[in-house]
């Protein structure tokens, strides 16, 4: 049973599209994020999101919003793809308080945009 | 703002050598500390966590790592490698309340010379 699960692992689209990234955990956290590494594998937050309050990293374009159905999943959409938005992007979650529970990332989602 | 350095970016080691990887942080109060070693095409794995008690912690596959207060530092160990230790290590502060994920460090890439 996997505890943070992606989908798609690939995804290749070109530039202008519309595409979302899915994510689920069955771990019964409450807190959720998205996460970005880029072509250097530098990992950068975009987004912390629980059933009350959506934090979003200041640098994150608006074409990109994160859409939460549940406390389950988190979503990431993503309007008019542009090449720079090629990386691997990364889901996780924790309970409340997660730094003394620790950090679950799923296993991630390249993207790369033609 | 919190802030996390690595400043190994690469790190060769001969198999059976002990290691230390370096990582200092930036935070105002006492942090959350993790590590997590990403492998080839894979996700984040936790190696270990530091919120309080003991300033060693033990963590998976034989690496332990040390907080130390006055140098802002926690440092991965092991005292032996194997070769399948080969991969991005990423050491990682966080706040207690979580709801702000994870900043991470720029990574150090671990080469195996057999």
């Amino acid at each position: 049973d996997t505890a943070v699960s992606q989908t798609p692992k690939y995804l290749v689209t070109q530039m202008g599209n519309d595409k979302s990234i899915k994510c689920e955990q069955n771990l019964g956290h409450d807190t959720m994020y998205w996460y970005k590494q880029d072509s250097k594998k530098f990992l950068k937050i975009m987004f912390s999101y629980n059933n009350k309050e959506l934090i979003i990293n200041e640098t994150v374009p608006n074409r990109f919003s994160p859409k939460s159905p549940d406390k389950a999943h988190l979503n990431l959409h993503i309007n008019s793809l542009e090449l720079g938005d090629s990386a691997v992007y990364f889901c996780a979650s924790s309970a409340r308080g997660g730094g003394a529970y620790g950090y679950t990332f799923g296993s991630g989602t390249r993207l790369t945009v033609v | 703002a919190q802030s996390v350095t690595q400043p190994d970016i690469h790190i060769t080691v001969s198999e059976g050598a002990s290691l230390e990887l370096r990582c200092n942080y930036s935070y105002g109060a006492t942090p959350y500390l993790f590590w997590y070693v990403q492998s080839p095409g894979q996700g984040l794995q936790l190696l270990l966590k530091y919120f309080s008690g003991d300033t060693l912690v033990q963590g998976i596959k034989g690496f332990e790592a040390e907080f130390k207060r006055s140098q802002s530092s926690f440092n991965l160990r092991k005292p032996s490698v194997h070769w399948s230790d080969a991969a991005e290590y990423f050491c990682a502060v966080g706040a207690p309340g979580g709801a702000d994920g994870l900043t991470f460090g720029k990574g150090t890439h671990l080469i195996i010379q057999p």
